[in-house]
């Protein structure tokens, strides 16, 4: 089945600098990345995706990139505030189902 | 719409009883899904309903846990007998997935505490 690894497990940046979260994936037929926002005690929200026919997608302030031959994808916040604080799951899906990375908690220090 | 509709929200269970999680998908999505997450194992997918038959449990623990899916507005997780190790937050979500996979909408969770 489909493995997918997140990095860093933690991410402390000043408010204003740019914030990047990496993930890999392992199965070739996965065409549908998704990212989630939770915040704490709260449910995960997804915040932006990208499918396999795509490099580059954007949304204000975030943006997602995807490699299909390295088989990863990133996320890049850019210009970070304090309420982009909380934890970060990406996912990978070739089916109906999502694979998630383990999440990646993001402090924006003010 | 509401979103996704979970109950309870709050469960508090001694070990050996049995808890019934429930759930409401949106109006009009087609795939299920039930995750478990807790600190040390993240977000696991338990199983995933679509149009209100069982896709794929292999994320199902063991025998203790089962879902059930009887119309496209209802589904429940059932643990019988509990243990204090299936202490975690139980998502529901629900997607419109017409070809492949979708955005998923998550419920807003049970917190369930088996002491």
């Amino acid at each position: 089945g489909e493995n997918v690894e997140q990095h860093p497990s933690t991410l402390s940046v000043q408010e204003g600098d740019s914030a990047v979260i990496k993930c890999t994936y392992s199965d070739s037929a996965s065409n549908y990345f998704p990212w989630y926002k939770q915040e704490l005690g709260k449910r995960p929200q997804l915040i932006i995706d990208i499918r396999s026919n795509v490099g580059e997608k954007k949304d204000q302030r975030i943006a997602v990139t995807l490699n299909k031959t390295a088989k990863h994808f990133s996320l890049h916040i850019t210009e970070t505030q304090p309420e982009d604080s909380a934890v970060y799951f990406c996912a990978a899906s070739g089916s109906y189902q999502l694979t998630f990375g383990k999440g990646t908690k993001l402090s924006v220090i003010p | 719409d509401a979103g996704v509709i979970q109950s309870p929200r709050h469960e508090v269970t001694e070990m050996g009883q049995e808890v019934t999680l429930r759930c409401k998908p949106i109006s009009g999505h087609n795939s299920l899904f039930w995750y478990r997450q807790t600190m040390m194992r993240g977000l696991e997918l338990l199983i995933y309903f679509n149009n209100n038959v069982p896709i794929d449990d292999s994320g199902m623990p063991e025998d203790r846990f089962s879902a059930k899916m009887p119309n496209a507005s209802f589904s429940t997780l059932k643990i019988q007998p509990s243990e204090p190790r299936d202490s975690a937050v139980y998502f529901c979500a629900s997607s419109l997935a017409l070809q492949g996979a979708d955005e998923q909408y998550f419920g807003p969770g049970t917190r369930l505490t088996v002491t």
